[in-house]
């Protein structure tokens, strides 16, 4: 059964400060997906890496793919207010592309 | 550019009471997902289709069923509700089943009293 975790569940900065955020999967997946949802809302699509190496960036956030490792991460640069928000990696799954979603990492940019 | 549409957007319900959540995905698109987001966790799939046909099947439960019409539009059909079916419940939807992005819509939160 696959299984996606994201690590820290919970992450609380100050604006200016650097941080990465964390996504491990359990089988072999080559697409990789980063989502932003903020409280009570839809979910955002961030990134979509899909193959090996792919680097992705859009503002203050990079995102990274490590197929062999099994590992995507999601680097913050010089953190802001309005990044506060939870966010979500997912892998999908079989032929038929469902989702499989990681745990989600709440962020909290305190000014 | 034209996004998916839910409705409706919140829907109060009592237990043993039966729900119709409506989906309508972005135009040309033929693929269309459900997931089901309990408070505080993350969206689980419950179920798919291409094509007007169901695709796969996630963790949903025997009391809910669901399908894609030949406007390409999808109804999830919810009976019986219990408590711990208050959740939001997205709609995704995607052109083909190797397209690599789906595209949410807003949610339908669903509250069960």
């Amino acid at each position: 059964e696959l299984k996606v975790e994201q690590n820290p569940l919970f992450l609380s900065m100050q604006e200016g400060k650097n941080y990465t955020i964390y996504c491990n999967y359990s089988t072999t997946s080559d697409r990789l997906y980063w989502y932003r949802q903020d409280p009570g809302k839809s979910l955002e699509s961030l990134f979509v890496l899909l193959s090996n190496g792919a680097v992705k960036q859009e503002g203050r956030l990079m995102a990274s793919l490590d197929t062999k490792a099994r590992l995507s991460t999601l680097h913050i640069t010089a953190a802001v207010h309005d990044l506060s928000a939870t966010y979500f990696c997912a892998v999908d799954r079989g032929a038929t592309n469902k989702l499989i979603f990681g745990t989600g990492t709440l962020l909290a940019v305190q000014p | 550019a034209a996004g998916v549409i839910q409705s409706p957007r919140h829907l109060i319900k009592e237990k043993r009471e039966t729900a119709t959540l409506k989906c309508y995905p972005i135009p040309r698109h033929d693929t269309v997902y459900w997931y089901q987001q309990g408070p505080g966790q993350d969206p689980q799939f419950l179920i798919s289709f291409y094509e007007k046909m169901q695709s796969d099947k996630g963790s949903i439960p025997d009391r809910f069923s669901a399908q894609q019409f030949s406007d390409y539009h999808s109804e999830l059909n919810m009976s019986s509700l219990e408590l711990g079916d208050s959740a939001l419940y997205f709609c995704a939807s995607s052109f083909g089943t190797s397209p690599y992005e789906q595209y949410f819509g807003p949610g339908t939160r669903l509250t069960v009293t």
